[in-house]
């Protein structure tokens, strides 16, 4: 079974500086991995998710994230943060041929700083 | 962007209450789940479906229980509801695509007393 690490449970930025945020996964084959923020009060949106081919995959909003499969991680990465980035970020690992089933991590806090 | 909706947003109520969460999507999508969200935890896989009078229970096991009589509707039922049912609920869907993005409505937390 798969499963998915957020070392960092909370991380607090100062608007305009760089962001990357852990993501380590557990999984036999190449998996399919994604990223989604939440909005407090909203639901889970999609930023980017990798499949296969170019291991740096760009999303909305400004983010990207590259998949290292040598670490087993899926780091996310934001050049300039935006006071309106504050939220929380969960990444999910997808089993291939396991359907649209998804095992998330716990979700890293993020604060930015004015 | 997401047109999928849950009600009620919150819900308060007394242990033994019979609950219905609601859930319904307009995207025509055949695969729906149930994700159950505590502080501080992941999201677990509770129930899912891949289309009209299928469900299967998800990688956490949950006293509630689903029913998929419409492609549109999902609705989750607590028969006795605890307090260790408090939680966040999270319902989503997607289209036909093996691990195709999903669509999360707001959510309906749930406290029990």
């Amino acid at each position: 079974a798969q499963s998915v690490t957020q070392p960092d449970i909370h991380i607090t930025v100062s608007e305009g500086a760089s962001l990357e945020l852990r993501c380590n996964y557990s999984y036999g084959a190449t998996p399919y991995l994604f990223w989604y923020v939440q909005s407090p009060g909203q639901g889970l949106q999609l930023l980017l998710k990798y499949f296969s081919g170019d291991t740096l995959v760009q999303g909305i909003k400004g983010f990207e994230a590259e998949f290292k499969r040598s670490q087993s991680s899926f780091n996310l990465r934001k050049p300039s943060v935006h006071w309106s980035d504050a939220a929380e970020y969960f990444c999910a690992v997808g089993a291939r041929g396991g359907g649209n089933k998804l095992t998330f991590g716990t979700g890293t806090q993020l604060k930015v700083e004015l | 962007e997401a047109d999928i909706y849950q009600t009620p947003r919150y819900l308060v109520i007394g242990t033994g209450k019979k609950i219905t969460l609601e859930c319904s999507q307009t995207m025509g999508h055949d695969k729906m789940y149930w994700y159950q969200q505590d502080p501080g935890m992941e999201l677990h896989l509770i129930h899912y479906s891949y289309g009209v009078n299928s469900t299967e229970k998800g990688d956490l096991s949950s006293e509630s229980t689903v029913s998929r009589i419409r492609t549109e509707h999902f609705p989750l039922t607590l028969e006795s509801a605890r307090p260790s049912h408090t939680s966040q609920y999270l319902c989503a869907s997607s289209g036909p695509t093996t691990n195709e993005k999903l669509f999360f409505g707001s959510g309906t937390q749930l406290s029990v007393l």
